[in-house]
C-alpha cells in the first residue's frame, strides 16, 4: 500500500506571496491532519479535514486554509506569508478521525526569504 | 490549557543502555496517548495507550500508560544506533484533536 505522499517537497518562498501544499492520504484514509514543525516548537496541529469536513482547528491565523476533496487529497493553502512561516509542513492520515494510529507523510521544507 | 510536556528534551547514552523516556500531561477529556519516533521526517507510529497499567511491547520497545498519575513512559533496552531519534508523545482529547510534547531528542552513542 502506498505511504503518505506530499508535494512539493521542498519549496522557496518570499515574504507576501502565497504558498499551496498537498497532500494525497494512503488509500482507504478520510482523515487528514496538517502540522507545522519547527526547531524546538515540536509539533503544532493545524486542522484535521474528515470527509471534505474541517472537523478539527489548530491556534493559528486565518492565513492558513485547507480544504479537502471527494477523493481524500487535501490541500494547504498560506497566504501573504511571513518569515516565522518558515518551518516543515507534515500531514498525516488516518482511516478514521485523528487520535487513532496516523501515518505521516515525508513534509514539505517551506523556506520563506 | 490543554499541555503535554516531555522529559527530558534530550539524552545521550551509550549502546546496549536502557532508557526511560517521559511523558506527563493535563489534558481534559483524555482518550488516549501516542508515541511516535521522527528519525529524519515524517514521525511513524509506535504506541497508542488508552488503558491503565497495561504494558504495550514491540521487541525492545515499551510502554505503559497510569491515567491517574497523568503520565506514560517509554522504555528501550539495549539501545542500537538505530534508536537515535526524536521521540515524541502526544494526547489525545474528546474532540480526537492531538496535543503534542516537544519531544525528547535520543542520541545513543557506539
Amino acid at each position: 500500500k502506498a505511504g503518505v505522499t506530499q508535494t512539493p517537497r521542498y519549496l522557496i518562498k518570499t515574504r507576501g506571496q502565497q504558498v499551496t501544499l498537498s497532500c494525497s492520504p494512503i488509500s482507504g484514509h478520510r482523515s487528514v491532519s496538517w502540522y507545522q514543525q519547527t526547531p524546538g516548537q515540536g509539533l503544532q496541529f493545524l486542522f484535521e479535514y474528515f470527509s471534505e469536513t474541517q472537523r478539527n482547528k489548530g491556534n493559528f491565523p486565518g492565513r492558513f486554509s485547507g480544504r479537502q476533496f471527494s477523493n481524500s487529497r487535501s490541500e494547504m493553502n498560506v497566504s501573504t506569508l511571513e518569515l516565522g512561516d518558515s518551518a516543515l509542513y507534515l500531514c498525516a492520515s488516518s482511516f478514521s478521525l485523528a487520535g487513532w494510529e496516523q501515518y505521516f507523510g515525508p513534509g514539505t521544507r517551506l523556506t520563506v526569504t | 490549557e490543554d499541555k503535554v510536556v516531555q522529559s527530558p528534551l534530550s539524552l545521550v547514552v551509550h549502546e546496549g543502555d536502557t532508557v526511560t523516556l517521559n511523558c506527563s500531561y493535563e489534558v481534559t477529556n483524555f482518550r488516549s496517548l501516542l508515541w511516535y519516533k521522527q528519525e529524519k521526517k515524517a514521525p511513524t507510529f509506535l504506541f497508542m495507550l488508552t488503558s491503565s497499567g497495561i504494558e504495550k511491547k514491540s521487541g525492545r520497545l515499551s510502554s505503559i500508560l497510569d491515567k491517574k498519575e497523568l503520565f506514560s513512559i517509554l522504555n528501550i533496552t539495549a539501545t542500537q544506533t538505530g534508536d537515535s531519534a526524536i521521540y515524541l508523545c502526544a494526547v489525545v482529547d474528546s474532540n480526537y484533536q492531538l496535543i503534542w510534547g516537544a519531544g525528547t531528542k535520543l542520541i545513543i552513542k557506539p
